[in-house]
């Protein structure tokens, strides 16, 4: 089994500040995804990635996988109170796998 | 669509008690997955099936059992609940194998004590 190790575990920041969660393995993905998770609910899918290098934006989330599909980084602009919640990183383990294994998460708190 | 429900929203059991998680979901996806999430311990899959008559183990399968009759319905059966069985727990599903997006129900709170 994989183990997808992401940091930091907590993170508190005020409203407009910028940051950066990262989601690293010594296994190589063949697609890594990111989730978010609110208090209450099941985690909702924000982008996968599949090709080493690719940048994907969403808003003010950038999401960039690593050259080695090894690791992968969640940086937000301007981070708002709407941003609070846990984050995911997961990944299937390779060709043909049907498991996905997830992180620990990053636990984002913006203050308004 | 309801996409992937799950029932009961909370429950208490006592040590030893049995019970079922109940998933469904209207998408008409082949794969669907139960998973546990302890606090600070992320997701752990529990069990997993491909289609309607096949299941396979995940990494936390101890305790549990699961049967998929039909391509909706995915439950989850707990035997004689241990208070390590104390988490949430989600199920899933989704249209594909690799790449593609999992749908989560809202879960299922359950303490064992």
């Amino acid at each position: 089994t994989q183990l997808l190790e992401q940091s930091p575990q907590f993170l508190s920041i005020q409203e407009g500040e910028n940051l950066t969660v990262y989601c690293n393995s010594s296994s190589v993905f063949s697609s890594l995804q990111w989730y978010r998770q609110e208090p209450g609910e099941g985690p909702v899918l924000l982008v996968t990635v599949v090709t080493g290098g690719e940048v994907k934006k969403l808003k003010r989330l950038t999401f960039q996988f690593g050259d080695a599909r090894k690791d992968s980084s969640l940086h937000i602009t301007a981070a708002q109170p709407g941003d609070t919640g846990l984050y995911l990183c997961a990944a299937y383990s390779g060709a043909g796998s049907y498991q996905l294994t997830f992180g620990k998460g990053t636990k984002l708190s913006v203050i308004p | 669509n309801a996409g992937v429900t799950q029932t009961p929203k909370f429950r208490i059991l006592k040590i030893g008690q049995s019970m079922t998680l109940q998933c469904t979901q209207d998408m008409n996806h082949n794969y669907m997955y139960w998973y546990r999430q302890d606090p600070g311990m992320g997701l752990k899959l529990i069990y997993y099936s491909v289609g309607a008559g096949i299941t396979d183990k995940g990494e936390v399968p101890n305790g549990y059992n699961v049967s998929r009759s039909t391509t909706e319905d995915f439950p989850l059966r707990l035997e004689l609940a241990a208070p390590s069985q104390t988490s949430v727990y989600f199920c899933a599903s989704t249209r594909g194998a690799r790449s593609y997006e999992q749908y989560f129900g809202p879960g299922t709170r359950l303490t064992v004590t």
